[in-house]
């Protein structure tokens, strides 16, 4: 089945406590992309890629870190997690220009930071 | 920036035609989306359409884009209580890039 996955789906943590949320699609896209989405606010982009070791910024990248060191995975990093980081996180894939960008979007990662 | 706003909240009638409405700000947009999110899930395609068109028609859902005023919207013809979730409004300039802006979302909630 096509699909984008992500683990943990829940995760509390304490702030300064670095942490690894990890995105895997088995689409073969090119392009995958992480966003948080926070209540009245939508999605914001965090960090996108275009293929395996070519990442840039999106709109809020401050305090995350990408890598994408393979086509399939794409895991988001926060080093040093802080309570303003509590958010519900969507990693997303597609399959790349040509088409029409559809996104495939992973089911969610409910971060709290305390 | 570019942005992306639409209104926060509808409610309808089971039965009735749900309108959710969107404006946007970037004029080299190429494509338009909309996505839905049912509760607990990540974000669907519904459908898009691109920028040289006025409208698109699929099933119960009729899209209309006015890019002289940067207007889009999406109807629901005959809402089930099944469409009771959050569109999401999205543009993208589609060059290549993967930079897609992203509304709120309207949180339609059907009556039944």
């Amino acid at each position: 089945e096509a699909q984008v996955t992500q683990n943990p789906r829940y995760l509390i943590t304490v702030t300064g406590k670095k942490l690894t949320v990890t995105c895997s699609q088995n689409m073969n896209h090119e392009y995958m992309s992480w966003y948080r989405q926070d209540p009245g606010l939508g999605l914001r982009q965090i960090y996108y890629s275009m293929n395996v070791e070519v990442t840039d910024k999106g709109d809020v990248p401050e305090g995350y870190k990408v890598s994408r060191k393979e086509k399939r995975n794409f895991p988001l990093i926060l080093e040093s997690p802080s309570p303003n980081q509590t958010s519900l996180y969507f990693c997303a894939s597609s399959p790349g220009a040509g088409v029409n960008n559809e996104q495939f979007f992973g089911p969610g990662t409910r971060l709290t930071v305390l | 920036g570019e942005d992306v706003e639409q209104s926060l909240f509808l409610s309808v009638r089971e039965g009735d035609s749900s309108v959710i409405n969107c404006t946007y700000t970037d004029s080299s947009s190429t494509y338009l989306y909309w996505y839905k999110q049912e509760p607990g899930a990540g974000l669907q395609l519904l459908t898009y359409i691109f920028s040289n068109m006025d409208m698109k028609q699929d099933q119960r859902l009729t899209v209309l884009l006015n890019k002289k005023d940067k207007h889009l919207s999406l109807r629901i013809a005959d809402t089930q209580t099944g469409d009771s979730a959050i569109y999401f409004c999205a543009e993208s300039s589609g060059t290549g890039g993967f930079k897609t802006i992203f509304g709120a979302g309207t949180r339609l909630f059907v009556k039944a």
